[in-house]
C-alpha cells in the first residue's frame, strides 16, 4: 500500500502569499494519479486537482499541481482569505485502493 | 448536477453492525466508468479510505478494513450501501460517500455527500 506523506503539518501565511504544499509517495503514482482536496471545518473535502495537475471545474486557476512519480506540489499562487482550511492529496494506486495524506492546514499568520 | 447523501445511524454499540446508505441522483451506476467510494474521517484526523464498487459491480476494499466490510449497490433505487462489522469506539467518524469516475478523473472523488456522524459508543 502507498503511503502519501504530506509536509509541512502546517503552513501559516498572510493573504496574498504563496503557498507551496508537498506530498511525497512512499512507491511511485502511476500515471498521475494524484489527486488534491481542500476542506473547510464542518464540510465535505473538494476536489481541487486530479492528474496530478489538471483542475477540475469551477476551481480558481491561483490554484496548480504538479509533480510525478513520488513527489508532489500544490501551489496557490495567491492566498484569498477563503483558502485557509486543510488540504489533503489522494492517490489511486495500481492495485485499485485509494490513500489520502495526513493533511497540511494553511493557516492565518 | 450529481448529488449525493449518506443515512444511517448516529449512534451504535460495540460489536454491532454499521449499516449506510448513500442515495443518489443525478448519475446512474449501470454507466461505464462510474464508481460510488466510501471515506471516513474521524473528528480532527485525516481521511481514509474505505470501499468502492463499480458500475460493473466490481468491488474494491481498503486492505486494514476488508474483513469487516461490505459494499452493494441497488441501482434501480441508486444506492450504495456500505455495512461494516464489529464496530468500535475507534469507528467513530463522519463517512462519506462519493462519486469518481477511476479512469477519466484520475482516480479522485469529484463529487461528495455531506456526510453522517456515526458515535460508537455503549
Amino acid at each position: 500500500e502507498i503511503v502519501l506523506t504530506q509536509s509541512p503539518g502546517t503552513l501559516s501565511l498572510s493573504p496574498g502569499e504563496r503557498a507551496t504544499l508537498s506530498c511525497r509517495a512512499s512507491q511511485s503514482v502511476s500515471s498521475s494519479y494524484l489527486a488534491w482536496y481542500q476542506q473547510k471545518p464542518g464540510q465535505a473535502p473538494r476536489l481541487l486537482i486530479y492528474g496530478a495537475s489538471s483542475r477540475a471545474t469551477g476551481i480558481p486557476d491561483r490554484f496548480s499541481g504538479s509533480g510525478s512519480g513520488t513527489d508532489f506540489t500544490l501551489t496557490i499562487s495567491r492566498l484569498e482569505p477563503e483558502d485557509f482550511a486543510v488540504y489533503y492529496c489522494q492517490q489511486y494506486g495500481s492495485s485499485q485502493t485509494w490513500t489520502f495524506g495526513q493533511g497540511t492546514k494553511v493557516e492565518i499568520k | 448536477q450529481i448529488t449525493l447523501k449518506e443515512s444511517g445511524p448516529t449512534l451504535v454499540k460495540p460489536t454491532q453492525t454499521l449499516t449506510l446508505t448513500c442515495t443518489f441522483s443525478g448519475f446512474s451506476l449501470s454507466t461505464s466508468g462510474v464508481g460510488v467510494g466510501w471515506i471516513r474521517q474521524p473528528p480532527g484526523k485525516a481521511l481514509e479510505w474505505l470501499a468502492l464498487i463499480y458500475w460493473d459491480d466490481d468491488k474494491r476494499y481498503s486492505p486494514s478494513l476488508k474483513s469487516r466490510l461490505t459494499i452493494t449497490k441497488d441501482t434501480s433505487k441508486n444506492q450504495v450501501v456500505l455495512t461494516m462489522t464489529n464496530m468500535d469506539p475507534v469507528d467513530t467518524a463522519t463517512y462519506y460517500c462519493a462519486h469518481t469516475r477511476p479512469i477519466e478523473i484520475r482516480g479522485a472523488f469529484d463529487i461528495w455527500g455531506q456526510g453522517t456522524m456515526v458515535t460508537v459508543s455503549s
